[in-house]
């Protein structure tokens, strides 16, 4: 059975840098195929990619995002941190770790989703 | 912004057949796959590569494509089916792309 949980702050203060934790269980991060990333979600809105981070350490990013974001994985721990600098009001949402299982796929599927960590931004 | 087009709002009545679609040009190459996601829940994945439907998703939840369109069809729509629906795919460079989401209302 595959499983995410996301951990981090649940409050941070505008241009502050945001760092969350996905920690799994399942699956591998170092199985061929294999990805693990961040999707955001504000409140009532559409979910929004952020980036994925691949078995061989491949990094893809939101080019709109790029700049702000970093994604690492720790094999060991099995978890993967994404960073989001400079957070500001609008960045308030709910962010999801979710498991990608094939990179080579036809269709860029998402297979599991975390249970998601709501994230306010506020002095 | 999504690089994958989707209707913002579609209702059917309740028993009826609805089809949701999901436009880019990503969908010429290849498939969409298709997230249900009730509030305060996240997203579930409903169908995924050409036409496949994950363990415990009702049959009554299909796709197919055609050209640049991907669609999900829901046949015999019920009162649990009333949600956001997401389409997602992938581009040449490996990236993931999605859409906008489409808000059903059974009626």
């Amino acid at each position: 059975q595959i499983t995410l949980k996301e951990s981090g702050p649940i409050l941070v203060k505008p241009t502050q840098t945001l760092t969350l934790t996905c920690t799994f269980s399942g699956f591998s991060l170092t199985t061929r195929g294999v990805g693990v990333g961040w999707f955001r979600q504000p409140p009532g809105q559409a979910l929004e990619w952020l980036t994925l981070i691949y078995w061989d350490n491949d990094r893809r990013y939101s080019p709109s995002l790029r700049s702000r974001l970093t994604i690492s994985k720790d094999i060991s721990k099995n978890q993967v941190v994404l960073t989001v600098a400079n957070m500001d009001p609008v960045d308030t949402g709910t962010f999801y770790c979710v498991y990608r299982s094939n990179y080579y796929d036809n269709s860029g599927t998402i297979d599991s989703w975390g249970q998601g960590i709501l994230v306010t931004v506020s002095s | 912004s999504s690089e994958l087009t989707q209707d913002p709002a579609v209702s059917v009545a309740l028993g009826q057949t609805v089809r949701i679609t999901c436009q880019g040009d990503s969908l010429r190459s290849y498939y969409a796959s298709w997230y249900q996601q009730k509030p305060g829940q996240a997203p579930v994945v409903v169908i995924y590569g050409k036409n496949n439907r994950p363990s415990g998703i009702p049959d009554r939840f299909s796709a197919s494509s055609s050209g640049n369109t991907g669609s999900l069809t829901i046949t015999g729509a019920q009162a649990e089916d009333e949600a956001d629906y997401y389409c997602n795919s992938r581009d040449s460079s490996g990236n993931v792309v999605f859409g906008g989401g489409t808000k059903l209302t059974v009626l």
